[in-house]
């Protein structure tokens, strides 16, 4: 079965400071996909990065970079630059068939 | 490009009524899915659909069910709501079944 696991329900960082969101999984298929999301408290859902398991480098969108270290099972959200408005919660996702495995999500706090 | 479109945005039933969950995408995607998020939790599939006819059943299906006419809508019907049916439910879309998948806004429904 596919497993997706955040260990930090809650983060604080300061405004412009950098901050990393962990992200572990379990899966024994060879082929798979990792998504972060972000979901302020407007209460949508924001894609943000993707990392495909065969992708060589890893993934990165404006401030957002996934650290993909593939032999831990690991794909860390790096944000640079915390905004204030990057205050949310963010979930790690895994592709499993059809559907998005969600984990449960880390609360980011930005504060000033 | 409206994106993922849901309607209503909130909505209160009572216990044993029924109502349809509307759901429109406007970017030809051919995948749609329904998830559902319980309070601290992440999303999980209830359904989804390959394409216009063709329909399959998530990780929580019991208590709902779908149809896919067109490739643009995929409703959700809810029969005899249960407390249990309280949650927000996702509508989200992808062109393949490995490419990103974006949601719309949220329903939030309670059931009392």
């Amino acid at each position: 079965a596919q497993k997706i696991t955040q260990t930090q329900p809650g983060m604080f960082v300061q405004e412009k400071e950098a901050v990393t969101l962990d992200c572990t999984y379990d899966t024994s298929d060879p082929s798979y996909g990792l998504f972060w999301y972000k979901q302020p408290s407007s209460g949508e859902m924001i894609f943000l990065i993707y990392q495909g398991s065969y992708d060589q480098q890893n993934a990165t969108e404006g401030r957002y970079s996934l650290n993909f270290q593939k032999a831990r099972k690991s794909a860390n959200l790096v944000i640079s630059a915390s905004q204030l408005g990057d205050s949310a919660m963010y979930f790690c996702a895994m592709r499993s068939g059809y559907a998005l495995n969600f984990g449960k999500g880390t609360s980011l706090l930005v504060t000033p | 490009n409206a994106g993922v479109t849901q309607t209503p945005k909130f909505r209160i039933l009572k216990i044993g009524q029924s109502m349809t969950l509307q759901c429109a995408q406007d970017m030809n995607h051919n995948y749609m899915y329904w998830y559902r998020q319980d309070p601290g939790m992440g999303l999980k599939l209830i359904y989804y659909s390959v394409g216009a006819g063709i329909t399959d059943k998530g990780e929580v299906p019991n208590g709902y069910n779908v149809s896919r006419s067109t490739t643009e809508d995929f409703p959700l019907r809810l029969e005899l709501a249960a407390p249990s049916q309280t949650s927000v439910y996702f509508c989200a879309s992808s062109y393949t079944s490995r490419e990103t998948q974006y949601f719309g806004p949220g329903t939030r429904l309670l059931v009392l």
